[in-house]
């Protein structure tokens, strides 16, 4: 079994300040995990991914998470949050299980960049 | 090259009527995912196709919804008898099974309102 908590369904920062997304997961084997993007009307974007090699993965637009397997957490961060950073955010755990892979998704966090 | 399409992007349907969303997958992903999006909510799993395996229709809240893959590419998802709680944004995602690739594709989604 398997499961997400987006800590926080909103998230106001000023532009340039630190932004930091929340997410516990809870998986019985390994996992994997992904966080992902979400414009106004459009389909989800990956933002990053860690697939069991570096613990600090890097991904698009500057943002960074970081696994940590003692807290269970994976939060996405990134230094300077900028207005084109507004948008929904949504953690997803994964792993294989018996030939099959259908990944959990959060509730999703809402990122408010005030100017 | 071309991402996941759906249609159409939007759907307004009177309460009691068949609808159908399409979903053109990524060529050669033989993963293929259909999601519900609800205001507020995560992602809702309805559905996965892995290749010519059979269906994971676990996620499909009802016997009103139902999907078809064919060829190995297209797909199809149909709400029968459609009631006002099914209105909401439809995602569909693809998926390579490539060694290492793991994230999902998504497409822009298909919204549906029921009236």
């Amino acid at each position: 079994a398997q499961s997400v908590t987006q800590l926080g369904s909103h998230v106001s920062v000023s532009e340039g300040a630190l932004v930091l997304l929340r997410c516990n997961y809870s998986s019985s084997v390994p996992p994997y995990l992904f966080w992902y993007v979400q414009y106004p009307n459009q389909g989800l974007q990956l933002l990053l991914k860690y697939t069991s090699a570096a613990t600090l993965v890097k991904g698009i637009n500057g943002f960074e998470a970081e696994f940590k397997k003692s807290e269970t957490s994976f939060h996405l961060t990134k230094p300077s949050a900028h207005m084109s950073d507004a948008a929904e955010y949504f953690c997803a755990v994964s792993a294989r299980s018996g030939g099959s892979y259908i990944p959990t998704f959060g509730r999703g966090t809402s990122l408010i960049v005030h100017p | 090259g071309a991402g996941v399409s759906q249609s159409p992007s939007n759907k307004v349907t009177e309460k009691g009527k068949d609808v159908e969303l399409r979903c053109d997958p990524i060529s050669g992903h033989t993963a293929l995912y259909w999601y519900r999006q609800s205001l507020g909510q995560g992602l809702e799993f309805l559905i996965y196709f892995q290749g010519n395996s059979a269906p994971d229709k676990s996620g499909l809240p009802s016997d009103r919804f139902s999907a078809e893959r064919t060829g190995g590419s297209v797909s199809t998802l149909t709400i029968q008898r459609t009631q006002q709680e099914d209105s909401a944004v439809y995602l569909c995602a693809s998926m390579p099974t490539q060694a290492g690739v793991y994230e999902q594709y998504f497409g822009p989604g298909t919204r549906l309102t029921v009236t």
